[in-house]
C-alpha cells in the first residue's frame, strides 16, 4: 500500500449529471479528508471523517454534495445534478493515528462540467 | 477561524540561490501545527516541512528550512540552493489538534536556470 488513491483522474460530465468520485486510504490510517481545489487557489476543506463516522461537514458542502465512508475503509464522494461552478480538483488526504505528521495527498480527480 | 495568508502569489529564484516564502497565520490557541506543502504541476501535493508550535527551534529538512516567529504568528520556508525540480505551487498550512488543514492561497516559485 504506497499511498492514497483517487479514482477516476479526470470526469467530464455534463451540467445537471451526477458523479461519484472514489478515495481508499493508506490502509492504517483512520481519518480521511475531502478537499475542493480551483485553479490557482489553495485546497478548501470539504468535509472529514474518523473511520466510518463523518465528523465534520463544511458550509461548502451543500446538500447536492455527499460522502460516505462505509466500514472506515475507502470513501466516495457524490455531487448531485451538478453545476459549473462544481468545476475543480478534489483531493483526499489520510492520515493516521501520528496525525501531526501531516496529511498524506491523493492525485486528486479533475472534475470538468461542461 | 483560522487564516492563513501567503503575500506572495508568485516568486521567481536562480538555479542554485536563495528564497523565501512568507506565511502569517491567525490564531488564538497556544498549541497548533503549520506545515508546508509542494505541489508540482499537475502531480499530488507533498508534505515539504512541519513544526510544532511548542517548539523553538526551527525545523530543517535538507535544504528546506524555516523561520518561525510566534509571538508575530509568521511561518517563513527558506529553500536552499534552488534546484529545477523546487519549481511548484507552495501552500503554507495550519492545524490545530486533531482538526482539518487550512490551507494558505499560495505561493508559485519558479526557478530560473
Amino acid at each position: 500500500d504506497t499511498g492514497v488513491s483517487q479514482d477516476p483522474r479526470h470526469k467530464i460530465t455534463k451540467r445537471g449529471q451526477n458523479v461519484t468520485f472514489r478515495c481508499d486510504p493508506i490502509s492504517e490510517h483512520n481519518r480521511l479528508y475531502w478537499y475542493r481545489q480551483t485553479l490557482g487557489q489553495g485546497p478548501e476543506f470539504l468535509t472529514y471523517f474518523q473511520n466510518e463516522a463523518q465528523l465534520e461537514k463544511s458550509r461548502l458542502l451543500s446538500d447536492r454534495f455527499s460522502a460516505e465512508r462505509p466500514k472506515g475503509s475507502f470513501s466516495t464522494l457524490e455531487i448531485q445534478r451538478t453545476e459549473q461552478g462544481d468545476s475543480a480538483m478534489y483531493l483526499c488526504a489520510t492520515t493516521g493515528p501520528r496525525s501531526w505528521y501531516g496529511y498524506t495527498f491523493g492525485s486528486g480527480t479533475r472534475l470538468t462540467v461542461v | 477561524a483560522q487564516t492563513v495568508t501567503q503575500s506572495q502569489p508568485e516568486m521567481s529564484v536562480q538555479e542554485a540561490e536563495t528564497v523565501t516564502l512568507s506565511c502569517t497565520y491567525d490564531t488564538s490557541e497556544s498549541d497548533y501545527y503549520l506545515f508546508w506543502y509542494k505541489q508540482p504541476p499537475s502531480r499530488q501535493m507533498i508534505l515539504v516541512i512541519r513544526q510544532e508550535a511548542y517548539k523553538q527551534q526551527n525545523a530543517t529538512e535538507n535544504r528546506f528550512s524555516v523561520n518561525f516567529q510566534k509571538a508575530a504568528k509568521s511561518f517563513s520556508l527558506k529553500i536552499s540552493d534552488s534546484q529545477l525540480g523546487d519549481a511548484a505551487m507552495y501552500f503554507c498550512a495550519f492545524r490545530e489538534g486533531a482538526q482539518k488543514l487550512v490551507f494558505g492561497q499560495g505561493t508559485r516559485l519558479t526557478i530560473n536556470p
